[in-house]
């Protein structure tokens, strides 16, 4: 259980270009769901919180016209990279909180990742 | 700002021993804490929580202490295997309506063979 998978794994785009990227909780669902980015031998650095059926929530220098966030139901958040350049490329992973499996009710499943490569 | 931080980048283990990776947080109103294991082009994968009513926890293989007079989280495996080699980072879930997860630095476990 508590698994959470993520499309495309990879993608390369040229700069310019918008990209989406999705996140899916495949057997439970998430009323919220968490987008992070991380570079190589990096720390996940949280970009935003996304709300089923609200606003997402970004955290500080993360600018929200360049990655917009939609939550449109309790298993599905998708991150939209606008206009890409060469300093987006990374590896986006997506998280989300199942409230009701788990000892704990926060406990947060990770999902793959997908590797943005911005030529 | 607040940070969780970790005291050791990379360690290096022989397989068969135990591994012991640290972890030290700064903020003392945090409640929950976590592991995870990431392998190389992977997301993290889930190893073991504990909140802080709680001085120690046991999994398969790994158990978790929280010692929250110092503010140090650690995370043990025993008879550690070649498949433990990974970047291990604590996470601190800084409570509230979001609960939002503050990720230390990461530790490099690499099992030797």
């Amino acid at each position: 259980g508590a698994v959470v998978s993520q499309h495309p794994s990879w993608v390369i785009c040229k700069s310019g270009t918008s990209v989406k990227i999705e996140c899916r909780s495949l057997d439970f669902q998430a009323t919220t769901m968490f987008w992070y980015r991380q570079f190589p031998k990096q720390s996940l650095m949280l970009m935003a919180t996304s709300n089923e059926g609200s606003k997402a929530t970004y955290e500080q220098g993360v600018e929200k016209d360049k990655f917009l966030i939609n939550h449109a139901s309790l298993t599905l958040s998708t991150l939209t990279v606008t206009s890409a350049h060469p300093e987006d490329s990374s590896f986006y992973i997506c998280s989300a909180r199942d409230l009701v499996a788990g000892p704990y009710t926060d406990t947060q499943y990770f999902g793959p990742g997908t590797r943005l490569t911005v030529l | 700002g607040e940070s969780v931080g970790l005291h050791l980048p990379t360690l290096s283990v022989q397989e068969g021993d135990n591994s012991i990776i640290n972890c030290a947080y700064s903020n003392s109103a945090s409640d929950y804490f976590i592991w995870y294991k990431q392998e190389s082009g992977k997301g993290p994968q889930f190893i073991i929580d504990i909140r802080s009513n709680m001085d120690k926890r046991q999994g398969q293989r790994v158990t978790v202490l929280l010692n929250k007079t110092v503010k140090h989280l650690s995370l043990q495996i025993a008879a550690t295997q070649p498949g433990d080699s990974a970047v291990y980072f604590c996470a601190e879930n800084n409570g509230g309506a979001t609960n939002k997860l503050i990720f230390g630095t990461g530790t490099l476990l690499a099992v030797q063979p």
